[in-house]
């Protein structure tokens, strides 16, 4: 079955430090994954992606996101945290064999502290 | 382009009503979502459309349950009978064609008493 795990319910850290939030993945073919950010009493915005190429890709706020497809991984990271990055964040892959679907992980609340 | 756009953005009925909610998708995009949003849930896709043709509709729970794409630029979830644990945010999502990012609405938080 094509599935999203985020393994943490939440993630804490100090302004300034580096941040990662974990993202693994299982589905048929080659995925296209995301990463999505939610503010509270919004919708979810668009981070990055991966498509293809260079298995580092970067995104807004200053985010990055690895792709490996040995360990089926996607991790979102950033060298140094903000106390406004706290919010809650997805990870998804969209899903296209057999069928199409854009399927998100359960989140993970980061929460920054100063 | 303002985005996808969803009405109304609060919903508050009775259940046994009958709940309509909309979404207008960014225009020129051929793939439109409707996800629903809970705590003990997380993220579920309810339904999926490609140039206004449902395509997965597998994650709709219940027959009470039913959405429609009249056209490119409309589309509508239906809730009827309404019961109290239908209560979520209902979110509508929209992408172009090729495997792109979908853009969310600001959602709907439809509320069942």
């Amino acid at each position: 079955a094509q599935s999203v795990a985020q393994p943490e319910d939440q993630v804490n850290v100090a302004e300034g430090n580096p941040l990662t939030v974990k993202c693994t993945y299982s589905v048929s073919g080659n995925p296209y994954l995301f990463w999505y950010v939610q503010y509270p009493n919004r919708g979810l915005q668009f981070l990055l992606k991966y498509i293809t190429g260079d298995n580092l890709v970067k995104g807004s706020y200053g985010f990055e996101a690895e792709f490996n497809k040995s360990q089926t991984s996607f991790h979102l990271k950033k060298p140094s945290a903000l106390v406004s990055d706290s919010a809650l964040y997805f990870c998804a892959v969209r899903v296209f064999y057999n069928t199409d679907k854009l399927i998100f992980g359960t989140g993970t609340r980061l929460q920054v502290f100063p | 382009d303002a985005g996808v756009i969803q009405s109304p953005r609060h919903e508050v009925t009775e259940m046994g009503q009958e709940v309509t909610l909309r979404c207008k998708p960014i225009s020129g995009h051929n793939s439109l979502f409707w996800y629903r949003q809970t705590m003990m849930r997380g993220l579920e896709l309810l339904i999926y459309f490609n140039n206004n043709v449902p395509i997965d509709d597998s994650g709709m729970p219940e027959d009470r349950f039913s959405a429609k794409m009249p056209n490119a630029s409309f589309s509508t979830l239906k809730i009827q009978p309404s019961e109290p644990r239908d209560s979520a945010v209902y979110f509508c999502a929209s992408s172009s064609a090729g495997g792109t990012e979908a853009f969310f609405g600001q959602g709907t938080r439809l509320t069942v008493v």
